[in-house]
């Protein structure tokens, strides 16, 4: 267990649906990011949250959204959900710092996988 | 042309042999180098890390970076087939937290080791 839950594991849903991923970041960590794994693109960045503040944006659709909430777990909304829209979808912790092997880089959760029909 | 290039493989050894992953990148602003070993169906999980230029060993694995030729490596000696998974390079600007820590990963090369 790495310490980073998410849910749920796995989803079907059909294409034009709305669906809310959750994450619960690693005990004392402030920094939240999403990422989203696909067999064509590999894994590719989507949007860091830093305690409740969105920091960074990556190729993040417009469609999708997020937030960090104050007990610091977070949601992704995904919304008019395509076929392509299929993929594993990461959240990752760190800590404030990466100064110390223990908290050096990103601890992932296990992943939601998303299955569009 | 993607930042960061990786050979995705796949790659099929016997087990005992010494395993080289690379990975080329063009954004000289990298200065956090990481590998990430993920299972299949789980999250990539933290294997090596390097700040700057240089080596580091841990056991059967050493990273090497060469940022004047953009390149980093990863190399297993003795193979085992539990070994065998997708090995992700990963690189930051910056150190996470309150900065920007956004990882840059590689395609991933898949690694089977065999008996």
């Amino acid at each position: 267990d790495s310490g980073v839950t998410q849910t749920p594991k796995h989803l079907i849903t059909a294409t034009g649906q709305r669906v809310t991923l959750r994450c619960s970041p690693r005990s004392g960590d402030l920094s939240v990011y999403w990422y989203q794994q696909s067999l064509d693109q590999g894994l590719q960045f989507l949007i860091q949250y830093y305690n409740g503040e969105e920091r960074a944006k990556g190729n993040i659709l417009e469609r999708f959204s997020a937030q960090q909430f104050p007990d610091l777990h977070s949601e992704l909304n995904l919304s008019s959900l395509e076929l392509g829209d299929s993929a594993l979808y990461f959240c990752a912790s760190s800590s404030s710092h990466w100064t110390l092997p223990s908290n050096y880089g990103y601890t992932f959760g296990s992943g939601t996988r998303l299955t569009v029909v | 042309q993607k930042e960061v290039e990786q050979d995705p493989g796949p790659l099929s050894v016997p087990e005992g042999a010494i395993v080289s992953l690379n990975c080329t990148y063009s954004n000289s602003a990298f200065q956090y180098f990481m590998w990430y070993r993920q299972y299949s169906r789980k999250g990539p999980e933290l294997l090596m890390y390097t700040y700057s230029s240089g080596n580091k060993e841990d056991g059967r694995f050493t990273a090497q970076v060469d940022k004047s030729s953009k390149y980093i490596s990863l190399f297993i000696r003795d193979s085992q087939p539990s070994d065998s998974a997708t090995y992700l390079c990963a690189m930051s600007v910056n150190a996470g937290g309150t900065s920007y820590g956004k990882l840059t990963f590689g395609q991933g090369t898949i690694l089977t080791v065999h008996p």
